[in-house]
């Protein structure tokens, strides 16, 4: 398909356990982003890319989060020794990309289903 | 305090009806405003995306937004049992905020035959 895709769509872990979450923009989409959602909350703002530069990690909870887009098309989200805090959906988006200050235009963000965490 | 508010409802509205949903949001950067529609299980998809204040009117849809007052509104008209979903409002600073995206709560809709 031609939509932005995420693996795995569901994800259990033990406390303490390593996990690792997949994002396949929409090619061509220079800019992607990482959200988290809480059950019942709206998502919140983790991290993002343009090409492989990240730009802004202000929205990472901890240093066991980690991001990754090495080729500037697929990226990866680590999460180290989870904790059952980190139980929610992981969102990421693509847009076509941002220019900045004066040329700043709006580009539709093109979301995934998400991959859903749950640490016991 | 969160930058957007959103009430989360749940809202149960009968088929055909017109239905108000709002936000209101502190950070006067904020230009532009969209508003994403969520079902179960998937990814937001955008409905509607308005740069500043103003009307902006997609179908069944409109949008709002009063930058005075900071509030943000989507009215859907004619409502279909197919709306069923939660909507959540989002606001972009521009400028050099790249393409962040600030959400509110949501707010759940049910539209029953």
């Amino acid at each position: 398909g031609a939509g932005v895709s995420q693996s795995p769509r569901y994800k259990v872990a033990k406390r303490g356990q390593d996990v690792a979450l997949r994002c396949d923009p929409i090619s061509g989409h220079v800019s992607l982003f990482w959200y988290q959602q809480a059950l019942g909350q709206g998502p919140e703002f983790l991290t993002y890319f343009q090409n492989e530069a990240q730009l802004d990690k202000s929205g990472l909870p901890s240093d066991r989060f980690f991001a990754e887009r090495p080729e500037g098309s697929v990226s990866t989200l680590k999460i180290q020794r989870t904790q059952q805090e980190d139980s929610a959906v992981y969102l990421c988006a693509s847009s076509l990309g941002y220019s900045s200050g004066v040329r700043f235009s709006y580009n539709e963000q093109f979301f995934g289903p998400g991959t859903r965490l749950t640490v016991l | 305090q969160k930058e957007v508010e959103q009430d989360p409802g749940p809202l149960s509205v009968p088929e055909g009806a017109i239905v108000s949903l709002n936000c209101t949001y502190s950070n006067s950067a904020f230009q532009y405003f969209m508003w994403y529609r969520q079902y179960s299980r998937k990814g937001p998809e955008l409905l509607m995306y308005t740069y500043s204040s103003g009307n902006k009117e997609d179908g069944r849809f409109t949008a709002q937004v009063d930058k005075s007052s900071k509030y943000i509104s989507l009215f859907i008209r004619d409502s279909q049992p197919s709306d069923s979903a939660t909507y959540l409002c989002a606001t972009n600073a521009g400028g050099t905020s790249y393409g962040k995206l600030t959400f509110g709560q949501g707010t759940i809709l049910t539209v029953h035959p």
